[in-house]
């Protein structure tokens, strides 16, 4: 365990669905993280949030949409998704936002889009 | 883009051998980070190693770094099964605000 919980673990979605990836960590951390990782592709950063404000946003598709109500619940809202989006999602923490920090990351919400 | 690309891509080895990976990476950095990702699974952070050190230990775990060549090799000694996963290293990089995983080293320890 390392203290970051996500849900749920698998999700099966058609194109034209809505739905919601959670994040909670229980670490104290500072900044949270959005991840994808595809099949035979490096993990990519999609959205960093530090002390509950985005601060980074790396060319993702507004048809994922983040949401930081709290340092410690990370959201990730799904609308409107292709098939090339089903991968892994994995969240992640920090104590701050720094690369000096490592990050803890939770099990990952494993993505089917139809 | 700065990467941190693992070599090999795949590696097998008899249990209680010992494994060997390497990252290579394009420009500076800061310090260079390993982690590992069971099959399907969350990423755990195992290292840690900044610009100024040379070697790292944890246990069984020993890093170097080696910023002329711009590379790190992770060494695993005494294999176990439990061992087998992937290993990836993540770099920063000056001016980067983001780690950089590269594609990871999948490693296959044999009973």
């Amino acid at each position: 365990e390392t203290g970051v919980t996500q849900t749920p673990r698998h999700l099966v979605m058609g194109m034209t669905n809505k739905k919601s990836l959670k994040c909670e960590q229980h670490l104290g951390h500072n900044a949270m993280y959005w991840y994808k990782q595809s099949a035979k592709k490096p993990l990519e950063l999609m959205f960093v949030y530090s002390l509950e404000e985005r601060v980074e946003n790396n060319s993702v598709p507004s048809r994922f949409s983040p949401e930081c109500p709290n340092s410690s619940h990370l959201f990730l809202h799904l609308h409107t998704l292709q098939p090339e989006d089903s991968a892994l999602y994995l969240c992640a923490s920090s104590q701050e936002r720094g690369l000096q920090f490592e990050q803890f990351f939770g099990p990952g919400t494993r993505l089917t889009v139809l | 883009s700065q990467q941190g690309e693992e070599d090999p891509q795949a590696l097998s080895i008899q249990e209680g051998e010992n494994a060997t990976m390497n990252c290579s990476y394009k420009t500076s950095i800061n310090n260079l980070q390993w982690y590992r990702q069971n099959s399907g699974r969350g990423l755990v952070h195992l290292i840690l190693i900044r610009s100024n050190e040379r070697e790292k230990h944890s246990g069984r775990l020993r890093v170097t770094l080696d910023t002329s060549k711009k590379s790190s090799s992770l060494l695993i000694t005494a294999s176990r099964a439990a061992d087998t996963a992937s290993y990836f290293c993540a770099t920063d990089g000056q001016g980067a605000q983001k780690l950089v995983f590269g594609q990871g080293t999948r490693l296959t320890i044999n009973p």
